[in-house]
């Protein structure tokens, strides 16, 4: 167990719609990145934040927002969701700069 | 440039023998961290090993081990006495340092495959 928790585990829902990703980082770790893994793809870095700041971005869509409350824990939103949206989308947590990333279980969504 | 280049999409080893998938990396960091990462098939992403770039030893965890070579940018994470449970996709990422913005990479990742 990494201590990452992600929820929801599935998530299934339609063209158009939104959802939200939920994640709660290990105990101390200040830093929360989200990435994307679509089928047989490596992954993908779409946004990070430190201490509830945005630290970097990567290929994330505008339909896409993310953020990181004072509690830690971060959202990944995801709107007018098309086909290729569904993929195993990971939360990860750090505590310091030269330090692995440990991942949550992953929310796989599909989009139908 | 590719920061993280893993050049095996594909590997098979047989049960019980060693195999090393090969990572190289590009930075101009002094100060950066080297890890592997196994994702088996049914999804979770799970940390393997770590170097740290001015670590002189390579890095060991059990039967993986992490072979080090700075000059010449490679990474490359050996498993020894492989077993069916190995059998898995196998990503390897690097941390820069604070100065480039503590950025993380990973590779596109070797497909391992364990054969009885």
């Amino acid at each position: 167990d990494s201590g990452v928790t992600q929820t929801p585990k599935h998530l299934i829902t339609a063209t158009g719609q939104r959802v939200t990703l939920r994640c709660s980082p290990r105990s101390g770790d200040l830093s929360v990145y989200w990435y994307q893994q679509s089928l047989d793809q490596g992954l993908q870095f779409l946004i990070q934040y430190y201490n509830g700041e945005e630290r970097a971005k990567g290929n994330i869509l505008e339909r896409f927002s993310a953020q990181q409350f004072p509690d830690l824990h971060s959202e990944l939103n995801l709107s007018s969701l098309e086909l290729g949206d569904s993929a195993l989308y990971f939360c990860a947590s750090s505590p310091t700069v030269i330090s692995p990333l440990h991942f949550g279980n992953g929310t796989r969504l599909t989009v139908t | 440039a590719q920061k993280i280049t893993q050049t095996q999409p594909g590997m098979f080893v047989q049960e019980k023998e060693a195999v090393t998938l090969d990572c190289t990396y590009d930075t101009s960091d002094q100060s950066y961290g080297l890890f592997w990462y196994k994702q088996p098939s049914s999804g979770e992403m799970i940390f393997l090993i770590y170097q740290g770039s001015y670590d002189e030893q390579n890095a060991t965890e059990g039967r993986y081990s992490l072979n080090f070579q700075k000059a010449r940018k490679s990474a490359n994470l050996v498993i020894s006495a492989s077993q069916l449970g190995d059998s898995a996709m196998y990503f390897c990422a690097m941390r820069e340092g604070i100065e480039t913005g503590n950025q993380f990479y990973f590779g596109t990742g070797t497909s391992l495959t364990v054969i009885p």
